[in-house]
């Protein structure tokens, strides 16, 4: 069973609409997490952690289940430049052992 | 360098060649991260090294693959006797060992 598992879409929203992914990851174990956004095959970038609590930053909000072991990211009001794959990462209790989804591919549509 | 460095950029060998791809991680930062993406997207975890020792292996495929972090070096992923599913992205990635991962612009393995 993989550590994280990712539904790859692809997902297809228009200019201004809402858009949630989940992610779910398989070891309770599991201490940190983590959203990544990779345009075109180009390297992965941080786009924002996810706490316990839900945490915010502009249109993205990202929240963390433990009891059901699932993360989400909601983007609101989609822009154009949202369009690319977005990788969920969970960190292990060991530190410093990244496990990867396979990426959710967002295409916004004008 | 205030960058993770991968080269060469693109890389293409004939089945059966070896193929040698490099990292420079970020000054300071003792953690080295490999990973393979194919064209399904999938980031695959190969292996990571703590300063010059290995740190977890458990991705990589032990029979043609090997990797090298050594002082005063690049990293280097080798592979041996390439195949056509070796095909893929190569990324690098290096960490201070607070949880922040910086990737370097990877490294294209064409096998033809």
């Amino acid at each position: 069973r993989k550590e994280v598992e990712q539904d790859p879409g692809p997902f297809n929203v228009p200019e201004g609409a809402t858009v949630a992914f989940n992610c779910t990851y398989s070891n309770s174990a599991s201490q940190s997490f983590f959203w990544y956004r990779q345009d075109c095959r180009k390297e992965p970038k941080l786009l924002m952690s996810v706490y316990s609590s839900g945490n915010e930053d502009g249109r993205f909000t990202a929240q963390l289940n433990r009891a059901s072991q699932y993360i989400s990211l909601l983007i609101r009001d989609s822009k154009l430049s949202d369009s690319a794959t977005y990788l969920c990462v969970v960190i292990l209790n060991t530190g410093n052992q990244f496990y990867f989804g396979t990426g959710t591919s967002l295409t916004v549509i004008p | 360098g205030e960058e993770v460095a991968q080269t060469p950029k693109h890389l293409v060998r004939g089945e059966g060649q070896k193929a040698k791809l490099y990292c420079a991680p970020i000054k300071g930062h003792s953690y080295v991260f490999w990973y393979q993406q194919v064209l399904k997207n999938e980031f695959k975890f190969l292996i990571s090294f703590q300063n010059e020792n290995v740190f977890d292996e458990t991705g990589m495929p032990k029979e043609r693959f090997s990797a090298k972090c050594l002082p005063n070096s690049p990293c280097s992923l080798e592979i041996q006797a390439t195949k056509l599913e070796d095909s893929a992205v190569y990324f690098c990635a290096s960490s201070q060992g607070d949880e922040k991962l910086f990737f370097g612009s990877g490294t294209q393995l064409s096998v033809l």
